[in-house]
């Protein structure tokens, strides 16, 4: 089946550390998206791509770094630099960069120690 | 980036009707209108979208004001599965952002 996975569901680190979230399609998406939410709230742009080699940052950057090297997949490094990382990580993609549609994953929860 | 007013809470019976409402008194011309729906732990669904013109597909009818300064999702027989977070959304033709609120949490009852 055609999707995009998140791995892991549940991430544990203790702070101070880097952590690089996953974030795989098979729909042969040209852009991704990576959004942060928290408790109660709605999801924030982190970082997004349109096509593959090529990326910008989103409205809330700062600690985190993101690569593209395959068109598949996106992911997301939160460094140390990011000063209240624990939150739910959502990572989405669409046909194309004026696509309607964006296609979520299932999240991974991140929690820093 | 134009700004959306949705209600924090609602509630509806199953087998019901249920109209969520959505103000975007500062939508501009080129704003699309969607509506994604988040339940708990997951990410968000996409459920509709629109311009100008009422839309409806197999989840859901959306309605569009005259002025397009508000419009209203319309499940038109709710059920236990549509307790959820529903976000409506303004995308900019030119930026492609969508800007999540914190949306309308619908509750469902049996």
């Amino acid at each position: 089946d055609g999707g995009i996975t998140q791995s892991p569901k549940y991430l544990f680190r203790k702070e101070g550390q880097n952590v690089t979230l996953s974030c795989e399609q098979n729909l042969n998406h040209d852009a991704m998206y990576w959004y942060r939410q928290d408790p109660g709230q709605g999801l924030r742009l982190i970082y997004y791509s349109q096509i593959v080699n090529d990326f910008q940052k989103g409205d809330i950057a700062e600690g985190y770094s993101v690569s593209r090297e395959k068109k598949e997949s996106f992911p997301l490094t939160v460094t140390s630099a990011q000063k209240n990382p624990t939150a739910f990580y959502l990572c989405a993609s669409t046909l194309g960069w004026e696509s309607d549609t964006q296609y979520f994953g299932p999240g991974t929860r991140l929690t820093v120690l | 980036d134009a700004k959306t007013t949705q209600p924090n809470s609602m509630e509806s019976n199953e087998e019901e009707p249920v109209h969520l409402p959505c103000n975007h008194s500062t939508i501009s011309g080129t704003d699309y209108i969607h509506w994604y729906r988040q339940l708990p732990s997951q990410g968000p669904e996409y459920v509709i979208h629109g311009l100008t013109s009422n839309v409806n597909n197999r989840m859901a009818s959306l309605a569009i004001a005259e002025d397009r300064k508000s419009s209203t999702l319309i499940l038109h027989r709710a059920t236990l599965r549509d307790a959820a977070v529903y976000y409506c959304i303004l995308r900019d033709e030119n930026t492609d952002k969508l800007i999540f609120g914190t949306g309308t949490r619908l509750q469902v009852f049996p």
